[in-house]
Formats: C-alpha cells, structure tokens, sequence
C-alpha cells in the first residue's frame, strides 16, 4: 500500500514559467513532510519542508503548499531554470516517528 | 565538513558472490538507513538502525544484511540470496526522533551483477 504517491512520473515546463509538483498520501497521521531533489547518480538533497500545522512554506523560488483535508501536498517552482531539471521525491513522516516515507518520484525537465 | 561517505561509487558483482556497501557518517547522527532506487520504483527501504547494535528490518530486507557496531558505520551486505540486486543503493542518516529533521543521504553506490 503506497502511501505517498507522486502521480505524474515526468513533467516538462518551459524556462521561466511555474512548475508545479504533485504528492498525494493517505496517512492522516502524518506531521512532517519533506521534498527532495535528485539528479543522476547522486544522492537527493533536501530542498524544503512544511509541517502538518502549516498550510505554506515558501523559500526563495520554491514554495510547497499543504491541504490536509485533500491529503495533498504541492511544490512551486518559480521561475523555472534549467538547472531545476532533476528528479523531485516528496516524503512524509508518521508523528512521533523519525521514519519518512518517500514517493516514486516526478522526473522535472525544465526546456530552455 | 560533515557529511555521509558512500563507497565504492561503482561496483560490479558476479552473480553468486556477496558484496558489502560501505556507509560512514561523521554527522553524529543516531539513526541510519539503507535504500534502494530501481527506475519508476521511488526510493525503498531495505534496512534501518536508530543505535548501535540495533537494526531493524524494512520494506524489501530480503537477500541483504547489516550491521551497527560503530555509531558512524553501517555496511549493508548484498548476498547471493538477492535475485535482483543491479540498483543505486543510497544510504542516509538522521538524528534522532525528537526533532523533525529529514535526512542526508551520500551519493550512493551502483551495483551491476555481471
């Protein structure tokens, strides 16, 4: 059972305009949820967080969005660059765990 | 500066033959984690310590094995028991529960059985 979903396996914007990613989950217990930015052959680095008590939290071009009664989170990426091309995996935590669960993962290619 | 150290970046394995990944943290963080990436699979559990000689089982545990006798090392073992184990295995490290830090991963390892 997933319980963190990343819909959309690949995504492409152009440079300059908003990406939005998607992450959907089913545990209403979780507290914490985390994004994470990924390129090949290389381990993922944190990108931005928000707790459940939040419904915004917003730093620099990114800015991820949180709806509990839809069970759904979203990053902002504005503007897009280039550079934003990678691999974006939302996470989420149980409360009182220190365990994340990661999604599948959304493949962002930004066109210049 | 701090960080986790994955090694080696790239390794070949024949089939029959067990590998060890080595992952060494000087974060001073308690717990660790093993996962694994496959494409389109997303990130998955093998294995997980919250303290030194203690381990717990995650979500895909079969044909691997670990061991957390030094708090900055945790070595995940491929076995020849692992029917598929050509992935990019990525290990990560947290402090402890109390505070909602996520975590920091190393570069990871590629492992190709040949």
């Amino acid at each position: 059972d997933q319980q963190v979903k990343q819909n959309s396996p690949s995504l492409s914007v152009q440079e300059g305009r908003i990406s939005i990613l998607n992450c959907d989950y089913t545990n209403s217990m979780f507290d914490y949820f985390l994004w994470y930015k990924k390129y090949p052959a290389e381990g993922p680095t944190f990108l931005i967080s928000i707790s459940s008590i939040k419904d915004k939290n917003e730093d620099g071009r990114f800015t991820v969005f949180l709806n509990k009664s839809a069970k759904h989170l979203s990053l902002h990426i504005v503007p897009s660059q280039p550079g934003d091309s990678a691999v974006y995996f939302c996470a989420a935590r149980n409360a009182g765990t220190y365990k994340y669960i990661f999604g599948t993962g959304t493949r962002l290619k930004v066109l210049a | 500066d701090g960080g986790i150290t994955q090694s080696p970046k790239y390794l070949f394995r024949k089939e029959g033959q067990n590998v060890t990944l080595s992952c060494e943290q000087n974060l001073n963080h308690d717990a660790m984690y093993w996962y694994r990436q496959d494409p389109g699979q997303g990130l998955r559990l093998i294995y997980y310590s919250q303290i030194v000689n203690d381990f717990q089982k995650g979500d895909i545990a079969e044909g691997y094995s670990v061991s957390r006798e030094k708090k900055e090392s945790f070595p995940l073992t491929v076995t020849s028991a692992q029917k598929n184990p050509t992935a990019f295995y990525l290990c990560a490290s947290s402090v402890d529960r109390g505070r909602p830090y996520g975590y920091t991963f190393g570069s990871g390892t590629r492992l190709t059985v040949v």
